[in-house]
């Protein structure tokens, strides 16, 4: 089945840096891909739609400065943290969207960065 | 914007007990989904649901695409020790929204 990827799994990072999550779609291309943001014990919720080749389209009250989103080819997206601070902390999840070989619509999620800001 | 409603929120059951958890939306989606994740892990599709009225099976796993299109339940028969995680239910029409979640504990 289709695979998607994301590095780092887990991270830990000072107030104030940057964080870079890349999301890879490892066997099939991805025109869109979509990043996703959990608190514990809640559920995802989506935060930008990544297009390849464009600008992502964010949702209502994500700030597009603070989430750096840049899908520069069909099989990468990657989600930078800018200024991270202790709020910034979650999971953060992206999903690939595989419209190629009769998978229709299929999105297929990645398994997660767990992002902790001191 | 657009919500879905899941429920139970959470539920404890002995092993070997049928679950049964439902979602219901105030608009109308193109696909249902339902979705198991363990803990630090992401989602993983259980079923996907494309018409109205459809009835589909994934081994014990029954789930059905509500004839308005605003609702969906998932069944879960029989239930092992694996089955423990979150259950999320998504509604999809260009992008996918996800119900909060129905967090399966089996009890010893």
């Amino acid at each position: 089945g289709a695979v998607v990827s994301q590095h780092p799994s887990r991270v830990i990072c000072k107030s104030g840096t940057s964080v870079k999550i890349e999301c890879r779609s490892l066997d099939f291309q991805a025109t869109t891909m979509f990043w996703y943001r959990q608190f514990p014990k809640k559920s995802l919720m989506l935060m930008a739609t990544s297009n390849e080749g464009s600008k992502a389209t964010y949702e209502q009250g994500v700030e597009k400065d603070k989430f750096l989103i840049n899908h520069a080819s069909l099989t990468l997206s990657t989600l930078t943290v800018t200024s991270a601070h202790p709020e910034d902390s979650s999971f953060y999840i992206c999903s690939a969207r595989d419209v190629w070989q009769g998978r229709g619509e299929t999105q297929y999620f990645g398994p997660g960065t767990r992002l902790l800001v001191l | 914007g657009q919500q879905l409603n899941q429920s139970p929120q959470s539920m404890f059951i002995q092993e070997g007990e049928d679950v049964s958890m439902n979602c219901t939306s105030s608009s109308i989606f193109n696909t249902w989904l339902w979705y198991k994740q363990d803990p630090g892990e992401g989602p993983v599709l259980l079923i996907a649901l494309y018409k109205a009225g459809e009835l589909t099976s994934n081994g014990r796993l029954t789930a059905q695409f509500g004839i308005t299109r605003k609702d969906s339940f998932l069944n879960i028969s029989a239930s092992i020790p694996s089955d423990v995680g979150i259950y999320f239910c998504a509604g999809q029409n260009d992008k996918i929204i996800f119900g909060k979640g129905t967090r399966l504990h089996i009890l010893p």
